[in-house]
Parts: C-alpha cells; sequence; structure tokens
C-alpha cells in the first residue's frame, strides 16, 4: 500500500503529557498538511509544507504545537502539555506540486491518529 | 476568509434512491476549486468528486454529480442509485487557487444514512 501513513492511530494520554505523531506521505508527494477535526466536525487547517519548509501555520496552532519534516519525506507534529481539548483526530494529507488551474492537485489523506487527553 | 457551510447535520436515503447534500460558501475570489470527501466509520477520507469554479459544466464521477451554482455560491452533491457503501460522513471543501499552499477549508459535514 502507497497510501499516506500515520502512527500511532490511536494515543491516550494524561493531561500535562507530551505527544508525537508520525505522518508518512505518499513518495514524490512534496507538499504534506496537517489537519486537526474534532468530533462531529470538519477538518481545520493546522499548517502545511512543501518539501521541508514549514509554509504556512493556523493560529489553531499554538506555541505548544510543533511540526517538523526534517527531510522533506516523513513529518512529525509533537503537542507539548496536552491538554483536555487537545483531545481530536489528527489528519495527515500529501499531494503532488501545484500545477496551476489545470492541475487540482488532489490531497490524498491518511487514516488519522486519535487522541484522547484524560 | 472563505467559509463553507453544510446545513444538513443527517440525511437517511433508501437503498437504490437518490438523495441530494447542500453546501453553500462564501468567498471573494473568482478561480478556487470546490470538493466533496466521504469519510467512512473509522475509515480515511477520500475524494468523491471535484469541480473547478472556472467550468459551467456540472462535474459527474459515476453515481455522483454535483449541481454547482457560482452566482448562489451553492454546490450540492447528488447521489443516485445508493448503495449502503455510500452510508459516510461527507464533507464540501473549498480550495482557493490564489492563496499559497491550496489548504482546504472544510464545512462541518453530513452523514448519511442508507436504509436497507
Amino acid at each position: 500500500d502507497t497510501g499516506v501513513s500515520q502512527n500511532p492511530r490511536h494515543k491516550i494520554t494524561k493531561r500535562g503529557q507530551n505527544v508525537t505523531f508520525r505522518c508518512d506521505p505518499i513518495s514524490e508527494h512534496n507538499r504534506l498538511y496537517w489537519y486537526r477535526q474534532t468530533l462531529g466536525q470538519g477538518p481545520e487547517f493546522l499548517t502545511y509544507f512543501q518539501n521541508e519548509a514549514q509554509l504556512e501555520k493556523s493560529r489553531l496552532l499554538s506555541d505548544r504545537f510543533s511540526a517538523e519534516r526534517p527531510k522533506g519525506s516523513f513529518s512529525t507534529l509533537e503537542i507539548q502539555r496536552t491538554e483536555q481539548g487537545d483531545s481530536a483526530m489528527y489528519l495527515c494529507a500529501s499531494s503532488r506540486p501545484f500545477r496551476g488551474l489545470a492541475g487540482g492537485n488532489e490531497q490524498f489523506f491518511g487514516p488519522g491518529t486519535r487522541l484522547t487527553v484524560l | 476568509a472563505q467559509t463553507v457551510t453544510q446545513s444538513q447535520p443527517e440525511m437517511s436515503v433508501q437503498e437504490a434512491e437518490t438523495v441530494t447534500l447542500s453546501c453553500t460558501y462564501d468567498t471573494s475570489e473568482s478561480d478556487y476549486y470546490l470538493f466533496w470527501y466521504k469519510q467512512p466509520p473509522s475509515r480515511q477520507m477520500i475524494l468523491v468528486i471535484r469541480q473547478e469554479a472556472y467550468k459551467q459544466q456540472n462535474a459527474t464521477e459515476n453515481r455522483f454529480s454535483v449541481n454547482f451554482q457560482k452566482a448562489a455560491k451553492s454546490f450540492s452533491l447528488k447521489i443516485s442509485d445508493s448503495q449502503l457503501g455510500d452510508a459516510a460522513m461527507y464533507f464540501c471543501a473549498y480550495r482557493s487557487d490564489k492563496a499559497a499552499g491550496n489548504k482546504l477549508t472544510f464545512g462541518g459535514g453530513t452523514r448519511v444514512l442508507v436504509k436497507p
């Protein structure tokens, strides 16, 4: 399977602990996105990378959140000092380079990491 | 900022019947893409159908078709001949053609239930 993979699939942690999630995009996809989806809601954009450069961050991404993509391949999302409000599904998506109006590059999503903060 | 609204939290349809999901959006841009994504229970989100704003013709993908009304900023999804496997959350999404990164802005979703 060459789709987007995310690990772990589920994470339960206690408030105040740090957690780290990993996303492996489809190979040759240079763009990688992180979204957060709370229960019963649509996903919300957090941040995106083009290769190893983090080019945009949502204001949802507080100082406790940090994302990296060190070699332009896999990415990690770390949440420090977790709070109960961080409980959500964290989705990763990847896409090919954008090629203009005719491109319409599709974002392919991973299965997500469900975080529960007790 | 763009917003996407799905006013139907849940829709129920009989197997083999047709259901239409509503989506409205707000934008000041003229070039953009609209999408419908399907998220089955405990499974990853997949793209159902895509519409380019510059195209007047409505997109179709097998049993799925859209009614794109650019002036009204409306983008509904019609599922024909509904199957049990169509049961899922459906999300309408907007993507700017000009903003860097091409992030997706999603609506709140509509749950589709298919009755056998």
